[in-house]
Order: structure tokens, then sequence, then C-alpha cells
């Protein structure tokens, strides 16, 4: 069935540093792959997303990349801050259904 | 903009009763909804999709008896965990979606703790 797998589990930074999470999908008709920060006891809120028709995209210290042949798509986080300290999920789905498939988290703690 | 809120936040009960937890769009007409369970330290697993007016789509393994959904309007989607017992103690999420694009609006979640 439709999967994804997120890398690292767990990532520790230090202030100012970059923060790269990595995920693959398994489904070559996924078309849409947005990226969640979720903070304890709350839910998930959207960061970046990115459709297939599209290589890469940037919003400010947050950017995301695709590559479709390989079928794994990134987070880079630049500059992070202590408050960048959170749970990311990737997630991957296709038009007909709608339904996110979600990686497996990464804990990111930015050490100031 | 697409704001997304669920009632209540948390709920404690005793095994054997029934819980209703309310999804609710507040600025836009959401065509679906789905309904997420979180456990502790682990990803987001869909429970179900529902469409406004129509029967949920449940995801396999996930039992429809004992998780009614209802999506009566286009902005409210309930889901009620009947005869619930202490392993349902999750963290419920909900989302919605107005169809564009898969975009996914999430609610802040409701914490069901069962004695």
């Amino acid at each position: 069935g439709e999967n994804v797998e997120q890398h690292p589990s767990t990532l520790s930074v230090q202030e100012g540093d970059s923060a790269v999470i990595k995920c693959t999908y398994s489904d070559s008709a996924s078309n849409y792959f947005p990226w969640y920060k979720q903070e304890l006891g709350k839910g998930p809120q959207l960061i970046i997303d990115i459709r297939s028709n599209v290589g890469e995209k940037k919003d400010q210290r947050i950017a995301v990349t695709l590559n479709k042949t390989a079928k794994h798509f990134s987070l880079h986080i630049t500059e992070t801050q202590p408050e960048d300290s959170a749970v990311y999920f990737c997630a991957a789905s296709k038009s007909n259904t709608g339904k996110l498939i979600f990686g497996q988290g990464t804990t990111l703690q930015v050490k100031p | 903009g697409a704001v997304v809120s669920q009632h209540p936040s948390w709920v404690i009960c005793k095994s054997g009763t029934s819980v209703k937890i309310e999804c609710r769009s507040l600025d836009f007409q959401a065509t679906t909804m789905f309904w997420y369970r979180q456990f502790p330290k682990q990803s987001l697993m869909l429970m179900a999709t529902s469409n406004e007016g129509s029967k949920a789509t449940y995801e396999q393994g996930v039992e429809k008896d004992k998780f009614l959904i209802n999506h009566a309007s286009l902005t409210l989607s309930t889901l009620t965990v009947t005869s619930a017992h202490p392993e349902d103690s999750s963290f419920y999420i909900c989302s919605a979606s107005s169809g564009s694009y898969n975009e996914q609006f999430f609610g802040p979640g409701t914490r069901l703790t069962v004695l």
C-alpha cells in the first residue's frame, strides 16, 4: 500500500544551523506534498507544501525540494531558532482521494 | 482564513460511555472532513473520510460501529466514540478540506482519556 518514510526520527541542531528532513513516498501517483509542524498537545500546522509540477519552493527560512523521479522530498530550515523546536511531519496525497499519508515524524530540537 | 475548531479540547469519561467530538470549519465550506487518531510519540493515522451528506469511508481496521461519524453540514462533522474503553484513549484530530488542491486544515485536537 501507500507508504511514506521519514528520516531522521530525531534531529538536534545548534541555533543558527540548518536542519534537513527527508521523506520518500511509494505511490508514483502522489502529487501533493505538505509539511506540518506539530507542537506538544496541538494539531498539526501546515508550514509549506509543494505540488508535483514544481521542483522547489521557498518561504523565508523554509524550503522544500521534490525529486519526482526518485520519489524523494525534503524540508530545509535555515537559521534555526529555538522556537523551531517541534515535531515535523511530511505527508503525500493524490488528487483522486485527497487522503494524506503521513511520515513517522521528526523531533527537531534547536539548542540555544 | 482556513480555521478549524474542535470541541471539546479534552474529555475524561468512564469506560462504557459514549463521547462526541465536534469539528467545525469556521471560515470556509468543507466538502470533505477527515478524522485522525494519534497515540503518544506516533504519527497521525487516518480513521475515516467523510463527505457532506454521505456516509463516511473508514480505513481498514477502524470499526465503523464504534466510531460513528456524521457530516451533516459543510461546516460540521462529529465523531462519536461509542462504548469507550481505556484503549480508545488517544488524541483525536480532525481536518477539513474545501476540495481545492488537496489542502487540509487541521483542528487543534481533542485529548480523550477513558478511565
